[in-house]
Protein backbone atom coordinates (compact mmCIF):
# COMPACT_ATOMS: atom_id res chain seq x y z
CA UNK A 1 0.00 0.00 0.00
CA UNK A 2 0.89 3.49 -0.88
CA UNK A 3 2.36 5.47 2.09
CA UNK A 4 4.15 8.51 3.31
CA UNK A 5 6.47 8.59 6.05
CA UNK A 6 7.93 12.33 8.10
CA UNK A 7 10.32 10.97 10.04
CA UNK A 8 10.60 13.73 12.28
CA UNK A 9 7.51 15.01 14.35
CA UNK A 10 8.81 18.35 15.71
CA UNK A 11 11.77 20.65 14.60
CA UNK A 12 13.02 23.89 16.35
CA UNK A 13 15.40 25.68 14.52
CA UNK A 14 16.42 29.73 15.07
CA UNK A 15 15.68 32.16 13.30
CA UNK A 16 17.77 32.61 9.79
CA UNK A 17 18.68 28.97 10.24
CA UNK A 18 18.44 26.32 7.27
CA UNK A 19 15.53 23.86 7.03
CA UNK A 20 15.30 20.84 5.59
CA UNK A 21 11.71 18.25 6.51
CA UNK A 22 12.16 14.93 5.29
CA UNK A 23 9.40 13.41 3.79
CA UNK A 24 9.69 9.28 2.47
CA UNK A 25 7.21 7.81 0.37
CA UNK A 26 6.06 4.06 -0.49
CA UNK A 27 4.58 3.24 -3.95
CA UNK A 28 5.74 1.44 -7.10
CA UNK A 29 5.66 4.50 -9.86
CA UNK A 30 6.30 7.62 -9.03
CA UNK A 31 3.55 9.44 -8.05
CA UNK A 32 2.25 12.87 -7.59
CA UNK A 33 3.90 14.60 -4.61
CA UNK A 34 3.40 18.11 -2.92
CA UNK A 35 4.12 20.24 0.43
CA UNK A 36 1.27 21.59 2.16
CA UNK A 37 1.35 23.97 4.85
CA UNK A 38 -1.18 24.35 7.88
CA UNK A 39 -0.43 27.47 10.38
CA UNK A 40 -2.01 27.56 13.28
CA UNK A 41 -5.94 27.62 13.37
CA UNK A 42 -5.79 27.51 9.54
CA UNK A 43 -6.15 25.27 6.74
CA UNK A 44 -3.87 23.79 4.63
CA UNK A 45 -2.31 25.81 1.81
CA UNK A 46 -0.47 24.02 -1.02
CA UNK A 47 3.79 25.20 -0.99
CA UNK A 48 4.54 23.25 -3.96
CA UNK A 49 4.47 20.22 -6.07
CA UNK A 50 6.22 17.69 -8.37
CA UNK A 51 4.23 15.94 -11.44
CA UNK A 52 7.84 15.69 -13.59
CA UNK A 53 10.08 17.22 -15.40
CA UNK A 54 13.04 18.96 -13.52
CA UNK A 55 13.70 17.48 -10.14
CA UNK A 56 14.12 20.74 -7.69
CA UNK A 57 11.16 22.70 -7.54
CA UNK A 58 10.31 26.21 -6.32
CA UNK A 59 7.38 26.91 -4.29
CA UNK A 60 5.83 30.20 -2.57
CA UNK A 61 7.24 31.63 0.99
CA UNK A 62 10.82 30.69 -0.63
CA UNK A 63 10.22 26.97 0.00
CA UNK A 64 11.73 24.27 -2.46
CA UNK A 65 11.68 21.00 -2.62
CA UNK A 66 13.98 18.06 -4.12
CA UNK A 67 12.72 14.47 -5.78
CA UNK A 68 15.16 11.55 -5.23
CA UNK A 69 13.77 8.71 -6.59
CA UNK A 70 16.52 6.36 -5.84
CA UNK A 71 15.45 7.64 -2.37
CA UNK A 72 11.80 7.89 -2.61
CA UNK A 73 11.91 11.11 -0.83
CA UNK A 74 10.82 14.80 -1.70
CA UNK A 75 12.85 16.66 1.06
CA UNK A 76 11.47 20.13 1.72
CA UNK A 77 13.95 23.24 2.38
CA UNK A 78 14.33 26.82 3.06
CA UNK A 79 17.43 28.71 3.62
CA UNK A 80 16.95 30.97 5.82
CA UNK A 81 13.74 30.49 8.12
CA UNK A 82 11.64 33.49 9.33
CA UNK A 83 9.57 33.06 12.61
CA UNK A 84 6.29 33.02 10.57
CA UNK A 85 7.50 30.02 9.39
CA UNK A 86 6.88 28.03 12.63
CA UNK A 87 3.62 25.96 11.55
CA UNK A 88 2.85 22.34 10.71
CA UNK A 89 3.64 21.02 7.42
CA UNK A 90 2.75 17.91 5.87
CA UNK A 91 4.39 15.81 2.78
CA UNK A 92 1.56 14.11 0.28
CA UNK A 93 0.96 11.57 -2.69
CA UNK A 94 -0.88 11.08 -5.40
CA UNK A 95 -0.96 8.16 -6.58
CA UNK A 96 -0.94 8.33 -10.74
CA UNK A 97 -4.50 8.13 -12.04
CA UNK A 98 -5.94 9.14 -8.78
CA UNK A 99 -7.30 11.81 -7.20
CA UNK A 100 -6.25 10.24 -4.10
CA UNK A 101 -3.88 12.30 -1.31
CA UNK A 102 -2.23 10.27 1.10
CA UNK A 103 -0.80 12.13 3.97
CA UNK A 104 1.82 12.21 5.89
CA UNK A 105 2.11 12.24 9.51
CA UNK A 106 3.21 16.32 9.87
CA UNK A 107 6.53 18.28 11.34
CA UNK A 108 5.88 20.59 13.31
CA UNK A 109 8.57 23.43 13.01
CA UNK A 110 9.32 26.23 15.56
CA UNK A 111 11.70 28.75 14.94
CA UNK A 112 12.97 30.94 18.11
CA UNK A 113 14.23 33.97 17.69
CA UNK B 1 -12.52 34.80 -4.16
CA UNK B 2 -12.06 31.40 -4.40
CA UNK B 3 -12.52 29.67 -1.30
CA UNK B 4 -14.40 26.27 0.32
CA UNK B 5 -16.18 27.20 3.31
CA UNK B 6 -17.31 24.91 6.61
CA UNK B 7 -19.41 25.68 9.06
CA UNK B 8 -19.71 25.63 11.75
CA UNK B 9 -15.72 26.31 12.66
CA UNK B 10 -16.63 25.41 15.96
CA UNK B 11 -19.24 22.74 17.09
CA UNK B 12 -19.45 20.72 20.61
CA UNK B 13 -22.34 17.91 20.64
CA UNK B 14 -23.42 14.88 22.95
CA UNK B 15 -23.12 11.57 21.78
CA UNK B 16 -25.96 10.18 19.50
CA UNK B 17 -27.27 13.39 18.70
CA UNK B 18 -27.42 13.78 14.90
CA UNK B 19 -24.94 16.61 12.85
CA UNK B 20 -23.97 18.16 9.86
CA UNK B 21 -20.98 19.92 9.07
CA UNK B 22 -21.15 21.66 5.42
CA UNK B 23 -18.92 22.22 2.46
CA UNK B 24 -19.34 24.37 -0.30
CA UNK B 25 -16.88 25.91 -2.84
CA UNK B 26 -17.25 28.68 -5.84
CA UNK B 27 -14.35 27.24 -7.88
CA UNK B 28 -17.30 24.94 -9.70
CA UNK B 29 -14.75 21.85 -8.83
CA UNK B 30 -15.50 17.98 -9.62
CA UNK B 31 -13.68 16.23 -7.01
CA UNK B 32 -14.77 16.93 -3.15
CA UNK B 33 -13.70 15.15 -0.23
CA UNK B 34 -13.41 14.81 3.79
CA UNK B 35 -10.58 14.45 6.47
CA UNK B 36 -9.95 14.26 9.69
CA UNK B 37 -6.93 15.32 11.05
CA UNK B 38 -6.03 13.68 14.42
CA UNK B 39 -2.39 14.24 17.24
CA UNK B 40 0.24 11.72 15.26
CA UNK B 41 -2.59 10.82 12.08
CA UNK B 42 -1.63 13.50 9.74
CA UNK B 43 -4.63 13.62 7.56
CA UNK B 44 -6.98 10.74 6.79
CA UNK B 45 -9.93 10.60 4.22
CA UNK B 46 -13.29 9.71 5.13
CA UNK B 47 -15.10 9.78 2.15
CA UNK B 48 -14.72 11.72 -1.13
CA UNK B 49 -17.38 12.78 -4.63
CA UNK B 50 -15.88 12.63 -8.02
CA UNK B 51 -18.21 14.54 -8.84
CA UNK B 52 -22.39 15.03 -8.79
CA UNK B 53 -24.39 11.92 -7.42
CA UNK B 54 -20.81 10.03 -7.02
CA UNK B 55 -19.54 9.30 -3.52
CA UNK B 56 -17.27 6.83 -2.21
CA UNK B 57 -15.63 6.14 0.92
CA UNK B 58 -12.24 6.87 1.86
CA UNK B 59 -9.90 5.83 4.23
CA UNK B 60 -11.74 5.91 7.79
CA UNK B 61 -15.70 6.04 6.52
CA UNK B 62 -17.36 4.51 9.52
CA UNK B 63 -19.88 6.53 11.07
CA UNK B 64 -20.05 9.11 8.26
CA UNK B 65 -22.43 9.58 5.81
CA UNK B 66 -21.97 12.06 2.72
CA UNK B 67 -23.81 13.30 -0.09
CA UNK B 68 -23.55 14.88 -3.09
CA UNK B 69 -27.13 16.30 -4.47
CA UNK B 70 -25.04 19.78 -5.94
CA UNK B 71 -21.76 20.30 -7.76
CA UNK B 72 -20.52 23.54 -5.09
CA UNK B 73 -21.48 21.10 -1.71
CA UNK B 74 -20.45 18.53 -0.11
CA UNK B 75 -22.18 18.82 3.56
CA UNK B 76 -20.94 15.48 6.23
CA UNK B 77 -23.13 13.90 8.15
CA UNK B 78 -22.92 12.19 11.43
CA UNK B 79 -25.78 10.09 12.24
CA UNK B 80 -25.15 9.31 16.02
CA UNK B 81 -21.63 10.86 16.63
CA UNK B 82 -19.41 9.29 19.02
CA UNK B 83 -16.54 10.60 21.36
CA UNK B 84 -13.92 8.48 19.03
CA UNK B 85 -15.29 11.20 16.52
CA UNK B 86 -13.78 14.22 18.28
CA UNK B 87 -11.43 15.74 15.76
CA UNK B 88 -10.85 18.41 13.28
CA UNK B 89 -12.20 17.92 10.40
CA UNK B 90 -11.53 19.55 6.95
CA UNK B 91 -13.44 19.87 3.19
CA UNK B 92 -11.45 20.19 0.24
CA UNK B 93 -11.79 20.40 -3.45
CA UNK B 94 -10.39 20.44 -6.56
CA UNK B 95 -10.14 19.83 -10.56
CA UNK B 96 -10.32 16.16 -11.72
CA UNK B 97 -7.81 14.58 -13.87
CA UNK B 98 -7.30 10.50 -14.59
CA UNK B 99 -3.82 11.48 -13.21
CA UNK B 100 -4.89 13.02 -10.30
CA UNK B 101 -2.48 16.09 -11.28
CA UNK B 102 -4.71 18.85 -9.31
CA UNK B 103 -4.12 20.95 -6.03
CA UNK B 104 -6.66 20.12 -3.61
CA UNK B 105 -7.87 23.76 -2.01
CA UNK B 106 -8.93 23.24 1.81
CA UNK B 107 -11.48 24.91 3.70
CA UNK B 108 -10.43 26.34 7.02
CA UNK B 109 -11.65 23.25 9.24
CA UNK B 110 -14.35 22.44 11.99
CA UNK B 111 -13.13 21.21 15.23
CA UNK B 112 -15.76 19.00 16.09
CA UNK B 113 -15.69 17.75 20.04
CA UNK B 114 -18.19 14.96 20.95
CA UNK B 115 -18.97 14.50 24.58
Amino acid sequence: AQSVTQPDIHITVSEGASLELRCNYSYGATPYLFWYVQSPGQGLQLLLKYFSGDTLVQGIKGFEAEFKRSQSSFNLRKPSVHWSDAAEYFCAVAPYNTDKLIFGTGTRLQVFP
Amino acid sequence: EAQVTQNPRYLITVTGKKLTVTCSQNMNHEYMSWYRQDPGLGLRQIYYSMNVEVTDKGDVPEGYKVSRKEKRNFPLILESPSPNQTSLYFCASSRTSTGGSYEQYFGPGTRLTVT
